[in-house]
């Protein structure tokens, strides 16, 4: 049980290039989000998906693409790289929606993809 | 938006006790979560708050008062791999996890 894996670990982009993030997860979780974590801004949500098929923004969405045609994987692509977006990239799943209460889902999260573009 | 506030960093000795506070708005809570994360590496679930009190788990307990809209985590008998980042992480009304900046402890021998 690997959990929730990312590739590529590390990458350097020049402007312009396009690239995607792959987040697979063998724990048969229904969401799936992605994450981006820049110093002195905590982490924040970019895109997120409820199932197979569906996806919807986050935060902030601006400047990339998901899919989720597969349930156990989840693509972040950058279509036209901008050096704004260097940061640290991190993919979750959880079973259900963390809505609160008494028994929320945890999220667990991946390695992380640590992103440079120059 | 739904302002989360931690302390940036913290040091304090092997042995000891620390204690890293959160504080949010009150509007629309729904649950508060830390989060452990060790640098270079994924967070990591620590606990969960929905009512108010301690909850306690091992050398970790995490304390809310949802009327103060404050919660802290109360670390003891520190180790060295204690060092890393404490996120606090809150859920507003049916949303998702709104994470604050994250607190960076530092361990001293």
């Amino acid at each position: 049980n690997a959990g929730v894996t990312q590739t590529p670990k590390f990458r350097v982009l020049k402007t312009g290039q396009s690239m995607t993030l792959l987040c697979a997860q063998d724990m048969n979780h229904e969401y799936m989000y992605w994450y981006r974590q820049d110093p002195g801004m905590g982490l924040r949500l970019i895109h997120y998906s409820v199932g197979e098929g569906t996806t919807a923004k986050g935060e902030v969405p601006d400047g990339y693409n998901v899919s989720r045609l597969k349930k156990q994987n989840f693509l972040l692509g950058l279509e036209s790289a901008a050096p704004s977006q260097t940061s640290v990239y991190f993919c979750a799943s959880s079973y259900s929606m963390v809505a609160g209460g008494l028994s929320p889902d945890t999220q667990y999260f991946g390695p992380g993809t640590r992103l440079t573009v120059l | 938006g739904q302002n989360i506030d931690q302390p940036t960093e913290m040091t304090a000795t092997e042995g000891a006790i620390v204690q890293i506070n959160c504080t949010y708005q009150t509007s629309g809570f729904n649950g508060l979560f830390w989060y452990q994360q060790h640098a270079g590496e994924a967070p990591t679930f620590l606990s969960y708050n929905v009512l108010d009190g301690l909850e306690e788990k091992g050398r970790f307990s995490s304390f809310l008062s949802r009327s103060k809209g404050y919660s802290y985590l109360l670390l003891k008998e520190l180790q060295m791999k204690d060092s890393a980042s404490y996120l606090c992480a809150v859920i507003f009304g049916n949303e998702k996890l709104t994470f604050g900046t994250g607190t960076r402890l530092t361990i001293i021998p």
